[in-house]
């Protein structure tokens, strides 16, 4: 079964620091997967889309990986804002549609 | 450039109701879908289409209508309201496939049916 699945549920973090999302898929075949932020009340953005000759992309202070071989990505934020609480999405596209997981709650304190 | 725009942000229905969801999109996308999303789950396909004039259902189409007359519109429709319907959904719209140029979202509209 094609399936997404993101840790942890929700994260706080203070202010300046780091954090890592994870995303493990079982999608199959794999075309790409997309990390989405979506602010409260709005609709996700892409953050990043990644296909499966890359292992990095970067996006400012957001910085996805992928391992195909294990089925797994991170989306890691460098030195978080206020502005990075959110919920982040990862989407997997397989042969002919989006699976999405149930994202994780980010919440950055002052 | 207003992007993909929906109304209305929030509505209540009684149960029964029937009512439009509003989407339109300035990008001239071919591809649009609507979403729903519930709390602990990921967004859901309800219908989609790849061009003016053709739909296709999604995942969970049932009491859901929609339609595609022009590029930039595609209404969603809700023919007699359920608990079950109560949810955010998300009009997005694509230049192509969306799995390779990726969706635009609307900012949702919250809908609560009592």
């Amino acid at each position: 079964k094609n399936q997404v699945e993101q840790s942890p549920q929700s994260l706080i973090i203070l202010e300046g620091k780091n954090c890592t999302l994870q995303c493990n898929y079982t999608v199959s075949p794999f075309s790409n997967l997309r990390w989405y932020k979506q602010d409260t009340g709005r609709g996700p953005v892409s953050l990043t889309i990644m296909t499966f000759s890359e292992n990095t992309k970067s996006n400012g202070r957001y910085t996805a990986t992928l391992d195909a071989d294990t089925k797994q990505s991170s989306l890691h934020i460098t030195a978080s804002q206020l502005s990075d609480s959110a919920s982040y999405i990862c989407v997997v596209s397989g042969a002919d549609k989006l699976i999405f997981g149930t994202g994780t709650r980010l919440q950055v304190f002052p | 450039n207003a992007g993909v725009t929906q109304t209305p942000k929030f509505q209540v229905l009684k149960t029964g109701q029937s009512m439009t969801l509003q989407c339109a999109q300035d990008m001239n996308h071919e591809y649009m879908s609507w979403y729903r999303q519930d709390p602990g789950m990921g967004l859901r396909l309800i219908h989609y289409s790849v061009g003016a004039g053709i739909t296709d259902q999604g995942e969970v189409p049932n009491g859901y209508n929609v339609s595609r007359s022009t590029t930039e519109d595609f209404p969603l429709r809700l023919l007699s309201a359920a608990p079950s319907q109560t949810s955010v959904y998300f009009c997005a719209s694509s230049y192509g496939q969306s799995k390779v140029y990726g969706y635009t979202f609307g900012s949702g509209t919250r809908l609560t049916v009592v």
